[in-house]
């Protein structure tokens, strides 16, 4: 089965340009989840989906953000414009629903996007 | 709003030694789950444990295995017979209870473990 896949691996962009990252989850988990880690810092939970709905935006961090969910399916984040604060790593994750003996189900971690702006 | 803390940014260990890292996290509520994330280096993010605060009993998985003091909000971790493959940064995480839907995870900053031969 395959896992959770982010593209691109690493991003180098200029301070006010757009950059779009994407995430595939494992197929079936209805559950998507973004998180970000800034050097130094703790991995910061960004925003939920549950199948293509926005459960839980939170921990988005400004307006700069638009994430999307295409039919429940993949998963993008667009940074537009990018500000030198946005470099870090950002992770996608998944699970599907409940499943027994366990009443939370497992999030499976993507590799992470390395986004770098000058 | 919760909290997690690892108090411990790096540690070392002597393979087929035993190390614990420490954890300790602050909420309100009475329901949660932890869980400890080990991620290799240049590799993905994965579960090594996890513990229901209801559950008493400490959750343990092979070398695995963790301290649950739950009026302390402290959750440790040990790993026996360290292998050099266990190298890498753990996450210590928290998760709400919200009816039984899942959430958001809550991270520390991560403890970086080297095993040495």
């Amino acid at each position: 089965e395959a896992g959770v896949t982010q593209f691109p691996s690493h991003s180098v962009i200029e301070k006010g340009q757009t950059v779009t990252l994407r995430c595939d989850p494992i197929s079936g988990h209805d559950n998507l989840y973004w998180y970000r880690r800034v050097m130094g810092k703790e991995i910061k939970f960004l925003l939920h989906f549950v199948k293509e709905s926005k459960q839980d935006e939170s921990g988005m961090p400004n307006n700069r953000f638009l994430a999307e969910r295409t039919g429940g399916t993949y998963s993008t984040l667009k940074v537009q414009p990018a500000e030198l604060e946005d470099s870090g790593v950002y992770f996608c994750a998944s699970s599907q629903d409940l499943t027994p003996p366990y009443s939370v189900d497992e999030q499976f971690f993507g590799p992470g996007t390395r986004l770098t702006v000058l | 709003a919760q909290t997690v803390t690892q108090s411990q940014p790096e540690m070392s260990v002597q393979e087929a030694e035993t190390v614990t890292l420490s954890c300790t996290y602050d909420t309100s509520e009475s329901n949660y789950y932890l869980f400890w994330y080990k991620q290799p280096p240049s590799r993905q993010m994965i579960l090594v444990i996890r513990q229901e605060a209801y559950k008493q009993q400490n959750a343990t998985e092979n070398r695995f295995s963790v301290n649950f003091q739950k009026a302390a909000k402290s959750f440790s971790l040990k790993i026996s017979d360290s292998q050099l493959g266990d190298t890498a940064m753990y996450f210590c995480a928290f998760m709400r209870e919200r009816g039984g839907s899942q959430g958001n995870l809550i991270f520390g900053k991560g403890t970086k473990l080297s095993v040495k031969p």
